[in-house]
């Protein structure tokens, strides 16, 4: 198994719901990312997860969450979202180790969110 | 801190026109390098990726790329560009000794038929 998966692909909800996003990846990998990305513009990087720890949270509001249960499952928890947070999410792994091949970042297909 | 500057935000081509987008990287270390593309609606797909050895890359779609450490370049070349290659751009590298990637604004093509 070489992708990263993602679900839901699409996600509406209101500002006062509470959802997660799941991302997952059977490759063995040990850092896993979480991305946002507006249209048009380029991914930018939110959390990042190395051996299931966090070790980079990219000043993210509190009402994004992260977790990492298990090395190849990463949720983002989302709760009181604004509008202005519509957007497409997108999750990716990497080896680490091995090298500098260990920084190759495989992306999942992201999940679309739209914030109401 | 590490910055990667794409110098065309657009560009406009008909189809079998040549194809060269432009990337420069901030770091003066050892890095990886990486060109990604994302189709309309669609998400990111690694089109090469550089570590190390030869410095001219094939990628998938017949995409190209030249390391030029002395420029601290990474273009982009295809010889012959099909429509089907519009799509947005992205240029993106780590330094060797961490796996955060920098990317940049992104070049949108749009390849008339």
């Amino acid at each position: 198994d070489t992708e990263v998966t993602q679900t839901p692909k699409h996600l509406v909800m209101g500002m006062t719901n509470k959802k997660s996003l799941k991302c997952e990846q059977h490759m063995g990998h040990r850092a896993m990312y979480w991305y946002k990305q507006k249209a048009k513009k380029p991914p930018e990087l939110m959390f990042v997860y190395s051996y299931e720890k966090l070790s980079i949270n990219e000043s993210v509001p509190s009402r994004f969450s992260p977790e990492c249960p298990n090395s190849s499952l990463l949720n983002l928890h989302l709760h009181a979202l604004q509008p202005e947070d519509s957007a497409l999410y997108l999750c990716a792994s990497s080896p680490l180790g091995g090298g500098r091949a260990g920084n190759e970042q495989f992306f999942g297909p992201g999940t679309r969110l739209t914030v109401l | 801190a590490q910055s990667v500057s794409q110098h065309n935000h657009h560009v406009i081509l008909s189809e079998a026109a040549s194809l060269e987008l432009g990337c420069n990287y901030s770091y003066g270390g050892t890095v990886n390098l990486f060109w990604y593309v994302q189709y309309p609606g669609q998400h990111l797909q690694l089109l090469l990726k550089y570590f190390s050895g030869d410095p001219l890359v094939k990628g998938i779609k017949g995409f190209e790329a030249e390391f030029i450490k002395s420029k601290f370049s990474f273009n982009l070349r295809k010889p012959s560009v099909q429509w089907s290659d519009t799509a947005e751009y992205f240029c993106a590298v780590t330094n060797s000794g961490y796996s955060t990637l920098t990317f940049g604004k992104g070049t949108m093509l749009l390849v008339s038929p």
